[in-house]
């Protein structure tokens, strides 16, 4: 099946830095993507979906500034997080949707992000 | 907006018997898709079974099937000869018109031997 790499795994920085996710998709190119954010024993919620060449779209409440998101390629999104406070710290999960509609989304494997 | 709810947290299944996960939906679109994933400890998002809207037929993957009632927009997964490593946060998921994917809150699935 379709891979999708999510880099890196884990990552800790201290409070006030930014820190990148990047997302790649592996062996096809998607010309959508999205970012979740998952607290412990908790769902996965759409922070902003990313399409290759325009700008996100952010969920409510998730402030666009704070959450940068580029998808400058159809094989790579990104995702930074701004002047990071210990309240980002969070998992983080990209997929990426091949093809078109009806087509399936393939998941990352989340990067745990802690803000010290 | 699409909300997707799963209204039981925690659910217990001998090895293997059958269980039953619950999944409601609600959506003014007509045509989208239902999924539903399957979150090891790893929190790998794995894809365990989809359903087209448009199609009355229930899917089914191997041990897994769904219940799909559109009308009640109703999505349970049954899980048949449950084995231990199906032990894991399931979640059950909407994707529509504009391919953003919603999930449910999750029900964590334990296998007892």
């Amino acid at each position: 099946g379709a891979v999708v790499s999510q880099h890196p795994s884990w990552v800790i920085c201290k409070s006030g830095t930014s820190v990148k996710i990047e997302c790649r998709s592996l062996d096809f190119q998607a010309t959508t993507m999205f970012w979740y954010r998952q607290f412990p024993k908790q769902s996965l919620m759409l922070m902003a979906t990313s399409n290759e060449g325009s700008k996100a779209t952010y969920e409510q409440g998730v402030e666009k500034d704070k959450f940068l998101i580029n998808h400058a390629s159809l094989t790579l999104s990104t995702l930074t997080v701004t002047s990071a406070h210990p309240e980002d710290s969070s998992f983080y999960i990209c997929s990426a949707l091949r093809g078109g509609s009806g087509t399936e989304a393939f998941f990352g494997q989340g990067t745990r992000l802690t803000v010290v | 907006a699409q909300t997707v709810t799963q209204s039981q947290p925690e659910m217990s299944v001998q090895e293997a018997e059958t269980v039953t996960l619950s999944c409601t939906y609600d959506t003014s679109e007509s045509d989208y898709y239902l999924f539903w994933y399957k979150q090891p400890p790893s929190r790998q998002m794995i894809l365990v079974i989809r359903q087209e809207a448009y199609k009355q037929q229930n899917a089914t993957e191997n041990r897994f099937s769904v219940n799909f009632q559109k009308a009640a927009k109703s999505f349970s997964l049954k899980i048949s000869d449950s084995q231990l490593g199906d032990a894991a946060m399931y979640f059950c998921a909407y994707r529509g018109l504009n391919n953003d994917m919603r999930f449910g809150a999750g029900t964590r699935l334990t296998v007892k031997p």
